[in-house]
Formats: structure tokens, sequence, C-alpha cells
């Protein structure tokens, strides 16, 4: 079992650009979760998928982020464009529906905007 | 409303002593499990211990036990014998309803624990 593997670990791009986050969850598992890490905000939940349909996107700050689940084994999570302010470690975790056990997250990912 | 509250943002600890990191929760949900979880500084999130809302005796995993008190919503972490390593940020999730797929886990503000030798 590979765990959850996001891709890239670091990220660092100029303000403006686009920025995609990738994600292969656990195989097996049928949800999918995407949360922000700041010192200021904390852990956040962006958004989660449920058999790859997105459930609750509430937590999306803007428009300019956007995430997909085409297919069980892949996700991304795009910034366009990127802002300073979204600097911030990005945590994709999977988990098997109506089960507790198993919310395995990612080594993250660390996004810098300059 | 904060759903998760975490009311300690640093503890300290001496080395083989036990400690206890706060948790209090709000949910109208008769269905919930709580979690908790270990963020060393190398930044990973590590699973220690699961609770749910309807089982009868408090969860233990080696060194790590949940108090669930569920008429006052609270589930602290207590871990006993502290080591080194056990520095480290400790965060408390909760994951609410699972009808109709709904199965969403938030988390606390976290408790930054130092063990000291």
């Amino acid at each position: 079992d590979a765990g959850v593997i996001q891709s890239p670990r670091h990220e660092v791009t100029e303000m403006g650009q686009e920025v995609t986050l990738r994600c292969k969850p656990i195989s097996g598992h049928n949800s999918l979760f995407w949360y922000r890490q700041t010192m200021m905000r904390g852990l956040e939940l962006l958004i989660y998928f449920n058999n790859n349909v997105p459930i609750d996107d509430s937590g999306m700050p803007e428009d300019r982020f956007s995430a997909k689940m085409p297919n069980a084994s892949f996700s991304t999570l795009k910034i366009q464009p990127s802002e300073p302010r979204d600097s911030a470690v990005y945590f994709c975790a999977s988990s098997l529906l109506q089960r507790d056990y198993g919310y395995t997250f990612g080594s993250g990912t660390r996004l810098t905007v300059v | 409303a904060q759903k998760i509250t975490q009311t300690q943002p640093g503890m300290f600890v001496q080395e083989k002593e036990a400690v206890t990191l706060d948790c209090t929760y709000d949910t109208s949900d008769p269905s919930y499990g709580l979690f908790w979880y270990k963020q060393p500084s190398s930044g990973e999130m590590i699973f220690l211990i699961y609770q749910g809302s309807y089982d009868q005796q408090n969860a233990t995993e080696g060194r790590y036990s949940l108090n669930f008190q569920k008429a006052r919503k609270s589930a602290n972490l207590v871990i006993s014998a502290s080591q080194l390593g056990d520095s480290a940020m400790y965060f408390c999730a909760m994951r609410e309803g699972q009808n109709g797929g709904y199965n969403k886990l938030i988390f606390g503000a976290g408790t930054r624990l130092a063990v000291h030798p």
C-alpha cells in the first residue's frame, strides 16, 4: 500500500501563474478530501468527493480555486491565478465511505507564491 | 460556529509523565466519529486514535487513550509515559454524519505539545 501520493512536494510560483496540485488516493478508497493548512487559519477543509462526485465545496475560498476528480485514482486542485495569500501546505486525504478507519493523509504540497 | 475546540494552544510535560490534551465538540448528529492526529515538525499527519459516538468503552491505542465524555461533548487525549518523540502538534477532529454519504472530517486548531527531558 503506497499511501496517498501527492505531487509536487514543493511548488514555488509567481503571482498570477496557474498552479495544479495532484493527488492519488489509496486504491479502493472512495472518499477524497483537500485541506489547506496555514498558521493563521489552521487546517481547513476545501472540498471533498465521494465516489468521484463533489459533495461539499463550501470551503473553497474563491473562484480562483477549482478541484476535479475525473476517476477514482486521481484528483487535482487548481489555483488560477495564484496569489501570495494562497501560500500554504495543501493536504490530500482519502478514506472509505461508511468506515471511520482509514482517513489517511498524503505528505502535503508546500506552495509558495511570490 | 466552532465545531471542534482545543483550548490549549501549547502544553508542556516532563518526560515519562502523563499529559491530557483537551477537545470539546459540537454536533447535533447522533452518529459521529472523533479522531486525534499527530503532526510532528516534519509535517505529516499521523492518525493516533478513534472513538465512535456509539462506542461504549473509551478507545485505547498503546500509550494513547481517549477520555470520551459524551454528555459533556468532550474527547480528551491522554498520553501516558511521555517520550521526547511525542513533541508535536496534536489535532482533534470530528466526522459528522454517515447518512447519505455525508462524511465531512473537520479539525480543531491544535495543541502544541513539548516534552521536556
